[in-house]
C-alpha cells in the first residue's frame, strides 16, 4: 500500500538557521507532491506544490525539492523564525486523477530563540 | 480568498447519538473533503465529493455517511457516533483550477462520551 513518511520526531532548530524536513514515498509515481502547515488546532493551510517536472520551487523563504528517483522531497525554512514553528505535511496524489491527496504525519518544527 | 466554514468549532455528544457536521465553501469548488486527525495517526480521509450528489469513500469510511447536495455544502453524518469516533474532523474544498491545492476549514472537535 502507499506509504508516505515524515520524521515523526520534532526538529528543534535555532532561530536564523535553515530548517529542512522531509518526505518519503514508496510505491507510486505522483505526478505531484504538496507542504502544507499546521498550526495546533488549526486545519492546514497550503504552502507549495512541485510537479514531478520540477526539480526545485521557491517562495520566499520556503523551498521544495523533489526526487522522483529517491521518491523524497525535501522543504526547507531559510533564516527561520519562532513564527515558523508548526507541523509541516507533505501530501501526495495517488489515484492520478488529482483530486485526492494522501498526507504523511506531519513533522514539528520549533524554532527556539 | 477561499473560505471554508464548519458548523462547530468543539461538540460533545453521546454515544448511539446521530451526529451532523456541516462544512461550506464559497468559492464553487468541484471537490469537497471530510477527514479526521488522531496523533500519530495523521490525516486520513472518510469520504469525498468531486460533484453534487457525487461521493466516493476514502480509507475509513466504516461509520459515516455523508450528502452534498448543493455545490458550496457537504455533510458527514455519523449515524449513531461511538466513543472511537471522538476525533478532529476537518472539512477541505478543492478544485482543478487551481491545481488542487486544498483548502482547510477550521476543524471540528468532537467528543463522543
Amino acid at each position: 500500500s502507499q506509504k508516505i513518511e515524515q520524521n515523526s520526531e520534532a526538529l528543534n532548530i535555532q532561530e536564523g538557521k535553515t530548517a529542512t524536513l522531509t518526505c518519503n514515498y514508496t510505491n507510486y509515481s505522483p505526478a505531484y507532491l504538496q507542504w502544507y502547515r499546521q498550526d495546533p488546532g488549526r486545519g492546514p493551510v497550503f504552502l507549495l506544490l512541485i510537479r514531478e517536472n520540477e526539480k526545485e520551487k521557491r517562495k520566499e523563504r520556503l523551498k521544495v525539492t523533489f526526487d522522483t528517483t529517491l521518491k523524497q522531497s525535501l522543504f526547507h525554512i531559510t533564516a527561520s523564525q519562532p513564527a515558523d514553528s508548526a507541523t509541516y505535511l507533505c501530501a501526495i496524489d495517488i489515484t492520478g486523477g488529482g483530486n485526492k491527496l494522501t498526507f504523511g504525519t506531519g513533522t514539528q518544527l520549533k524554532v527556539e530563540l | 480568498d477561499v473560505k471554508v466554514t464548519q458548523s462547530s468549532r468543539y461538540l460533545v455528544k453521546r454515544t448511539g447519538e446521530k451526529v451532523f457536521l456541516e462544512c461550506v465553501q464559497d468559492m464553487d469548488h468541484e471537490n469537497m473533503f471530510w477527514y479526521r486527525q488522531d496523533p500519530g495517526l495523521g490525516l486520513r480521509l472518510i469520504y469525498f465529493s468531486y460533484d453534487v450528489k457525487m461521493k466516493e469513500k476514502g480509507d475509513i469510511p466504516e461509520g459515516y455517511s455523508v450528502s452534498r447536495e448543493k455545490k458550496e455544502r457537504f455533510s458527514l453524518i455519523l449515524e449513531s457516533a461511538s466513543t472511537n469516533q471522538t476525533s478532529m474532523y476537518l472539512c477541505a474544498s478543492s478544485t482543478r483550477a487551481s491545481g488542487y491545492e486544498q483548502y482547510f476549514g477550521p476543524g471540528t472537535r468532537l467528543t463522543v462520551t
